[in-house]
C-alpha cells in the first residue's frame, strides 16, 4: 500500500499569511494527488486534483505542486474561512487502494 | 449530488445498512467511494464500488468488516454492518469518483453511525 505522509499536523497562522503543506508519498506516484479542505459538519470539499489542478470554483489562493513523490499545498493569503483541516491523497494505485494522509489542522493564531 | 441516510445509534451486534442516493447525473458511470472519519480522527479510506457491475475494492483494514453494493436502477450506493462493534462509531462519507479528474468531486452529507450499548 501507499503511505501518504503529511507536515505539520497542525499548524497555526494569521489571515493573510502565506502558508504551505507538504505531502510525502511512499512511492512514486506521478501527479496522482489531490487535496481536501474539511470543516466539522461538513463534507470534505475537492481543492486540488492532479497535484496542481484547481477544482471548479475553488479560490485562486489556493496552489498546488509536485510530482512524484514530494507534494505541497500553499494557500497564497489565509482568510479566516481557510481555517480548517486539509487532506492530502493519492489516486494512483491501480487497485483504487486511494490513501489519505493523517491531516494538517489550521488554526487561528 | 448525493445524499446519505440519515444517523443511526445501534447496538453492539446489530446489524446496519446506510445508503447514498445520487442525484442529477449517470449514476453508473462513476465509481463510488465510502470514507471513515471517527471522533476525533482523520479521513480513511475504506474502499470502492462500480454501481454498474458492483465490482468492489475494499482497503484490507475494512475487508470482511463491511459490504458495499449498488441498485443502480434506483442511484443507491450502501454500506453495510453484519454485526456492529462499538469501534465503528464514526461519519461515513459516501463520495464520487471522477475518472477525468482522477479524484473525489462530489461528497455526501455523511452518516452519523453511534453503536453503543
Amino acid at each position: 500500500d501507499i503511505q501518504m505522509t503529511q507536515s505539520p499536523s497542525s499548524l497555526s497562522a494569521s489571515v493573510g499569511d502565506r502558508v504551505t503543506i507538504t505531502c510525502r508519498a511512499s512511492q512514486g506516484i506521478s501527479d496522482h494527488l489531490n487535496w481536501y479542505q474539511w470543516k466539522p459538519g461538513k463534507a470534505p470539499k475537492l481543492l486540488i486534483y492532479a497535484a496542481s489542478s484547481l477544482q471548479s470554483g475553488v479560490p485562486s489562493r489556493f496552489s498546488g505542486s509536485g510530482s512524484g513523490t514530494d507534494f505541497t499545498l500553499t494557500i497564497s493569503s489565509l482568510q479566516p474561512e481557510d481555517f480548517a483541516t486539509y487532506y492530502c491523497q493519492q489516486s494512483h494505485n491501480a487497485q483504487y487502494m486511494y490513501s489519505f494522509g493523517r491531516g494538517t489542522k489550521l488554526e487561528i493564531k | 449530488q448525493l445524499v446519505q441516510s440519515g444517523g443511526e445509534v445501534k447496538k453492539p451486534g446489530d446489524s446496519l445498512k446506510i445508503s447514498c442516493r445520487g442525484y442529477d447525473y449517470s449514476f453508473a458511470n462513476y465509481w463510488i467511494g465510502w470514507v471513515r472519519q471517527m471522533p476525533g480522527k482523520g479521513l480513511e479510506w475504506m474502499g470502492i464500488i462500480d454501481p454498474s457491475d458492483s465490482d468492489s475494492r475494499y482497503s484490507p483494514s475494512f475487508l470482511g468488516q463491511v459490504t458495499f453494493s449498488a441498485d443502480r436502477s434506483i442511484t443507491t450506493a450502501y454500506l453495510q454492518w453484519s454485526s456492529l462493534k462499538a469501534s465503528d462509531t464514526a461519519i461515513y462519507y459516501c463520495t464520487r469518483l471522477s475518472p477525468t479528474l482522477r479524484a473525489f468531486d462530489i461528497w455526501g452529507q455523511g452518516t452519523v453511525v453511534t453503536v453503543s450499548s
